[in-house]
């Protein structure tokens, strides 16, 4: 069965921190993709990222990068040098080809609290 | 470039009553279409999708209902509200399925 694990329920640091909000996922399918997305205050879901199974590539966008690990099943997402504006929750997602006909299966976020 | 409306942002309905949540999505043609609620415990729940007008899945099973009329118009509905029915309602669309998700402001729907 699928699965998304986000252990960190909510995450406090002090501006200008790197953080690390960690992923883990389950699945059987051999092709599969894997999101991000952020969640303001204000509630719109933002995507952020995706990636698929076949690239392990780690990718970094400014200040945001993502850590792709087939080996231990995780999509980990650090902020360097964190900003107020990063206050948001943040939700990891997968989606797998064939199962689950191809909707996306979210974590059940974590919190980010950066403090000036 | 493509957006997704939805209206009402705020709602507060008696025990009972009707619902009806509208969503629309502007500069793409055949989108997928995603309805999600998000209750307290912030996490998301997949309420129903549809892949094309008339072509309504659902879910989970619940006193709701959707409807797609049109090809970029998504619309969730209820006969009779419950208390349970409060939450963050959400809807969005994707080019495909298994593709990344592009989300609307949501519906904040309180029942009393």
């Amino acid at each position: 069965a699928q699965k998304v694990t986000q252990a960190q329920t909510e995450i406090s640091v002090v501006e200008k921190e790197d953080v690390t909000l960690d992923c883990v996922y389950e699945t059987r399918d051999t092709t599969y993709y894997l999101f991000w997305y952020k969640q303001p205050p204000s509630g719109e879901l933002v995507f952020l990222i995706r990636r698929n199974s076949f690239d392990e590539q780690n990718e970094i966008s400014g200040r945001y990068s993502w850590n792709f690990q087939k080996s231990t099943s995780s999509f980990n997402f650090t902020i360097t040098a964190s900003q107020v504006v990063d206050s948001a929750v943040y939700f990891c997602a997968l989606s797998e080809a064939l199962g689950s006909q191809g909707n996306l299966i979210f974590g059940k976020g974590t919190k980010l609290s950066v403090k000036p | 470039s493509q957006t997704i409306h939805q209206w009402p942002a705020t709602l507060v309905q008696p025990v009972g009553s009707p619902l009806s949540l509208e969503c629309t999505v502007e500069g793409t043609s055949n989108p997928n279409l995603y309805w999600y609620r998000q209750a307290a415990g912030r996490g998301l729940q997949l309420l129903f999708y549809s892949v094309g007008i008339g072509q309504i899945s659902s879910e989970v099973p619940q006193n709701l209902s959707a409807s797609r009329p049109q090809d970029r118009q998504f619309i969730l509905s209820s006969k009779k509200l419950l208390l349970s029915d409060s939450g963050f309602y959400l809807c969005a669309w994707s080019v495909e399925r298994s593709y990344e998700q592009y989300f609307g402001p949501g519906t904040r729907l309180t029942v009393t």
